[in-house]
């Protein structure tokens, strides 16, 4: 057990809906990162949070936004769904810099 | 832009074998990096890590040999077992000031055969 949240486990939506991925970082840790895994695109960053505050953004689109709220724990917001954004979304924290980031047990979203 | 590439995409070795998986990197801002070995349904743990300033660096039967001039890096599991079996990650990331995101290499599926 990593000691990183993430809920749902699996959550299956419909195309346009909007989903919310929730993430409880290990205990003491500031930063939260969000991942994508799909097959054709492998484990992609999306976006970086440390404090409450964005610090960095990878491929994310526009459709998807995040926030990291004042008890740090996070949750990354889905739009305007399509089939392609099926995939595992994992959450992972670190306690700052280039420390061992620990990953969640991920997200598995299915849009039907 | 791909920054980390990885190989092979899938591996089979006997048990008691030795495992090699290998990463080049683009970017020389790196130093730091971590291998990754994710079984099925669950995330990615780390497994060992790297930083430049050292050749090689070893935590009982995985190391991890690190060539800074040539901008490449290899995980070795020695004696492999059959719950090795799973898809091993390398990544790289670079020091910023609050945190790191990592850049990951495609992942290696290994097989340890019995």
């Amino acid at each position: 057990d990593s000691g990183v949240t993430q809920t749902p486990k699996h959550l299956i939506t419909a195309t346009g809906q909007r989903v919310t991925l929730r993430c409880s970082p290990r205990s003491g840790d500031l930063s939260v990162y969000w991942y994508q895994q799909s097959l054709d695109q492998g484990l992609q960053f999306l976006i970086q949070y440390y404090n409450g505050e964005e610090r960095a953004k990878g491929n994310i689109l526009e459709r998807f936004s995040a926030q990291q709220f004042p008890d740090l724990h996070s949750e990354l917001n889905l739009s305007s769904l399509e089939l392609g954004d099926s995939a595992l979304y994992f959450c992972a924290s670190s306690a700052g810099v280039l420390t061992e980031a620990f990953f969640g047990q991920g997200t598995r979203l299915t849009v039907v | 832009q791909q920054q980390v590439k990885q190989s092979p995409q899938s591996l089979i070795v006997q048990k008691g074998g030795i495992s090699i998986i290998n990463c080049a990197y683009e970017n020389t801002a790196f130093d730091y990096f971590p291998w990754y070995q994710q079984f099925p349904g669950k995330g990615p743990a780390l497994l060992i890590a790297i930083r430049p300033d050292v050749s090689e660096k070893k935590e009982g039967r995985f190391t991890i040999s690190f060539n800074k001039s040539a901008k490449q890096f290899s995980l070795h599991i020695m004696d492999s077992q059959p719950g090795d079996s799973a898809t091993y990650f390398c990544a790289a990331s670079m020091r910023e000031t609050s945190g790191s995101r990592l850049t990951f290499g495609e992942g290696t599926q290994l097989t340890v055969n019995p």
